[in-house]
């Protein structure tokens, strides 16, 4: 089941530095892509979003796409304690199927 | 806003016997609930996909048989672990969006599994 494919598996960044993950799907189908986020013992919130190739930001959050290979990569700048969680990257298809999740990166950020 | 509660947050169930966990959306209309596993490596896997009037949709090495699925109105919805074994340890997280589109999930905080 496993389409979706992280990494690294895990990620050690000092504050204020750039954390990148990236994430590929595996799966030509897959039209849309999200990032989401777990801190340990909560559930995941989702992050941001991206639908078009090219790049979205959003505060200290960007997400790259290239739709032709089906990759994702989210970059953290000016990296926090706060953003020590797991990341998770999931992909969708046009259709509404349920997202498929990816392996996860755990973003450790060393104050 | 849109919430998603789950309950029970943690359970703890013999190997062999069953439990069910249940999903409530507040603030929206569940028109479609996936449920996870996360296992304790923190992989996710998904189960299943509902949306309501229409079949739920199990992914593979997941049947309805061994995880029977209830979504019988827009904001609820429920699962059951039949015949829990150590292998199904982990935490399940029911996520609800409102249309069978491209939206975000809410999730609800998960139900913890754990098999003597």
């Amino acid at each position: 089941q496993q389409k979706v494919q992280q990494s690294p598996e895990s990620l050690i960044v000092p504050e204020g530095g750039m954390a990148s993950l990236n994430c590929t799907s595996s799966d030509r189908n897959v039209d849309y892509f999200w990032w989401y986020r777990q801190h340990s013992g909560k559930s995941p919130k989702m992050l941001m979003s991206i639908f078009s190739n090219g790049e979205k930001e959003e505060g200290r959050f960007t997400v790259h796409l290239n739709k032709a290979s089906l990759h994702t990569s989210l970059h953290i700048r000016d990296s926090q304690p706060s953003d020590s969680a797991l990341y998770l990257c999931a992909a969708s298809h046009q259709g509404g199927r349920a997202l498929i999740f990816g392996t996860g990166t755990t973003v450790s950020v060393s104050p | 806003g849109a919430l998603v509660y789950q309950y029970p947050r943690r359970t703890i169930c013999k190997s062999g016997t069953s439990m069910r966990m249940e999903c409530q959306a507040v603030g929206f209309q569940a028109t479609s609930v996936a449920w996870y596993r996360q296992s304790p490596q923190k992989t996710f896997e998904l189960i299943a996909l509902s949306t309501v009037n229409s079949a739920i949709k199990y992914e593979q090495n997941f049947t309805q048989e061994k995880f029977p699925i209830s979504h019988p109105n827009l904001s609820f919805s429920s699962m059951t672990v039949l015949n829990a074994y150590l292998e199904d340890r982990g935490l399940y997280l029911c996520g609800a969006r409102e249309t069978d589109s491209n939206e975000r999930l809410f999730f609800g905080h998960g139900t913890k599994l754990s098999v003597l």
